[in-house]
């Protein structure tokens, strides 16, 4: 059974350009939430994809989107990066309505905006 | 708004000793709580919950209190240990939805 992994593990883009990350569930898993992680902050929720469709949003605009394929793998993307988007974002995957504590975290992906 | 708030950035303990790390949440709707531990370079992992209908969820080592009516809640762990060492953030939720966190504490258990 393999866990939730991330690609790629550190980025580097600078102002306006565009970016996608991307995330493989775990093993049996539906759904994926992401969450971007500013320094000395907590994670805070993006949006949550199941069933291939976006299944609730956090206070982000909409140059952040994402999409879900069939074998719930996920992709976040960010148009017209700033500087303040510099952070790391974490996806976390779990089984549709079950317990919060049995939703697993990647590693992240570290991103710089210069 | 923050509605979830760890008002210690860091915490040191002794080996042995107890270590308690504190939260506090803003929001009513709340009904339950999460701790998870961070090591660098890792994901955040899942320690212990506790519903909004329990005041006391205990597992091995890690014991959560929950206290409704002050909006707080804490993580007792007992005995620390070096390998305890770790950010830690404590989480909420409404009705299984999204995670909310606090911005974490960083613990360090010394030898």
């Amino acid at each position: 059974e393999t866990g939730v992994t991330q690609s790629p593990t550190h980025l580097i883009k600078t102002r306006g350009q565009q970016v996608t990350l991307r995330c493989s569930s775990q093993s049996g898993h539906n759904t994926v939430s992401w969450y971007q992680q500013a320094l000395g902050q907590g994670p805070q929720f993006i949006f949550q994809y199941y069933r291939e469709e976006e299944n609730g949003r956090g206070n982000f605009p909409p140059r952040f989107s994402g999409l879900q394929f069939p074998n719930y793998s996920s992709e976040l993307n960010v148009n017209a990066l700033e500087l303040d988007d510099s952070a790391l974002y974490l996806c976390a995957s779990s089984i549709h309505n079950r317990d919060l504590n049995e939703q697993f975290f990647g590693p992240g992906t570290r991103l710089t905006v210069l | 708004d923050q509605q979830v708030k760890q008002n210690s950035p860091s915490l040191s303990v002794q080996e042995g000793r107890i270590s308690i790390l504190n939260c506090d949440y803003t929001n009513s709707m709340f009904d339950y709580f999460l701790w998870y531990k961070k090591y660098p370079a890792e994901g955040p992992t899942f320690l212990i919950s506790i519903s909004s209908i329990k005041d006391k969820n205990e597992d091995g080592r890690f014991t959560v209190f929950l206290n409704k009516s002050a909006k707080h809640l804490s993580l007792h762990i007992v005995p620390s240990q070096p390998g305890d060492s770790a950010v830690y953030f404590c989480a909420a939720s409404t009705s299984g939805s999204r995670l909310t966190f606090g911005e974490g504490t960083q613990l360090t258990v010394n030898p």
